[in-house]
Parts: structure tokens; C-alpha cells; sequence
């Protein structure tokens, strides 16, 4: 099993600043992936973080507005730049397993709301 | 594309027995997995289907038919704590691996 921890768990920001996301893995996995969860809803995927190439947006998601970094196997950051408020959200990393049974370790998420 | 479809919302009793169903669509299907997601919590993982047929574990289970594109989970005994919003997630290939989720069902049991 993998243990994901994010930071922070929540903030409130203004409109216009940005924040970066962090998670952390206790390790080693290859694909890491970012999602949004907003109120009520199910979980989009934002993009997947490979190490040491640049990362893949779905549709509706650009770099400028949430870059990416994948320094090694087991840290990426999520940044969500010149927030506004539907921005807010919860922000969810996730690790794929596939050493045992395949399943997906998502981390505690950071809920962010963006006044 | 990819299209997952799943009611959203189901209420049942305490003790009783509940299906889930799910229908989906996608080019490039490589698994099929159930979460249980509890308001404010994140999504924790319950089951995973690749092959059709039946896998059991405890008191839920999920069925797969890829040739229909469904899938269900079922969960017996119902207790209290089993609502929750059950999510139904397709792994796909199609540029690269990637979970794509269903938008949830909630299940509310009732005493």
C-alpha cells in the first residue's frame, strides 16, 4: 500500500493569488495523478505527473494555469495559478499501485476556497 | 471518448442487500474499479475487475461483462456506516494510463 500526504489541507485565498500543492509518497511510484473534486461532485482528473518529463493535461486543463513539477518518484506539486472563485475545490493526489492488487491510493486532499 | 453512467442517488434498509450498477464506455478499457468515498473523505479503494465475472470480498462484491460494458457492485448486510457516495471508475489506455471517475451514487441506509 502506498501513504500520500498533502499540504497544505486547506487554505482560503484571495482572487488572483496562487498556491502551491504539495504531496508526498512513502514510495517510490512512477505515475502520480491530480484531480478536482468540487462540492457534490465526482473527481476529475487534472493531469498526470510523469518523473522526469512534462506532465499530461486532460482536456480543459492547461500548464499555465496548473503547472506541474515531478522532481523524483516520490514528490510532485500542484500549483493553481491567478485563483478565482471557481477555483475552489478539492484537490486530490493519487498514486497507482500495481506491485499487489491493482488499486489507487488517493492522497487526504486540500480543500481550497478562493474568496 | 469515455462515458460513465451510474444512478445518482439509491436508499436501502439496514440488513437489506443493494446493487450498484454502472455503465460505461471507452476505447481503451484496462480495469474497472469500485471506491467508497464518505462525505469530506477521500475516495478509498473497494474493488477491481479486469477479467469478467464475479470477485468477492467480504461483504461487497462486483461483477464485470466487458462484451456489455457493466458493471456492478453489490453489497450485502448493509450497515449504517455504508452510506456513503460509491464511485465506479474506468481505467483507460487510450493516451496513456489514466482513472477516469463516475460521478457517484450516494446511498443512503435507513434503519
Amino acid at each position: 500500500s502506498a501513504v500520500i500526504s498533502q499540504k497544505p489541507s486547506r487554505d482560503i485565498c484571495q482572487r488572483g493569488t496562487s498556491l502551491t500543492i504539495q504531496c508526498q509518497v512513502d514510495s517510490q511510484v512512477t505515475m502520480m495523478f491530480w484531480y478536482r473534486q468540487q462540492p457534490g461532485q465526482s473527481l476529475t482528473l487534472i493531469a498526470t505527473a510523469n518523473q522526469g518529463s512534462e506532465a499530461t493535461y486532460e482536456s480543459g486543463f492547461v500548464i499555465d494555469k496548473f503547472p506541474i513539477s515531478r522532481p523524483n518518484l516520490t514528490f510532485s506539486t500542484l500549483t493553481v495559478s491567478n485563483m478565482s472563485p471557481e477555483d475552489s475545490s478539492i484537490y486530490l493526489c493519487s498514486v497507482e499501485d500495481r506491485t499487489g492488487e491493482e488499486t489507487q491510493y488517493f492522497g487526504p486532499g486540500t480543500r481550497l476556497l478562493v474568496l | 471518448g469515455q462515458n460513465i453512467d451510474q444512478p445518482t442517488e439509491m436508499t436501502a434498509t439496514e440488513g437489506a442487500i443493494v446493487q450498484i450498477n454502472c455503465t460505461y464506455q471507452t476505447s481503451g478499457f484496462n480495469g474497472l474499479f469500485w471506491y467508497q468515498q464518505h462525505a469530506g473523505e477521500a475516495p478509498t479503494f473497494l474493488s477491481y475487475n479486469v477479467l469478467d465475472g464475479l470477485e468477492e470480498k467480504g461483504r461487497f462484491s462486483s461483477f464485470l461483462s466487458r462484451s456489455k460494458g457493466y458493471s456492478y457492485l453489490l453489497l450485502k448486510e448493509l450497515q449504517m456506516k455504508d452510506s456513503a457516495s460509491y464511485l465506479c471508475a474506468v481505467r483507460d489506455t487510450t493516451g496513456g494510463f489514466k482513472t477516469i471517475f463516475g460521478a457517484g451514487t450516494r446511498l443512503f441506509v435507513k434503519a
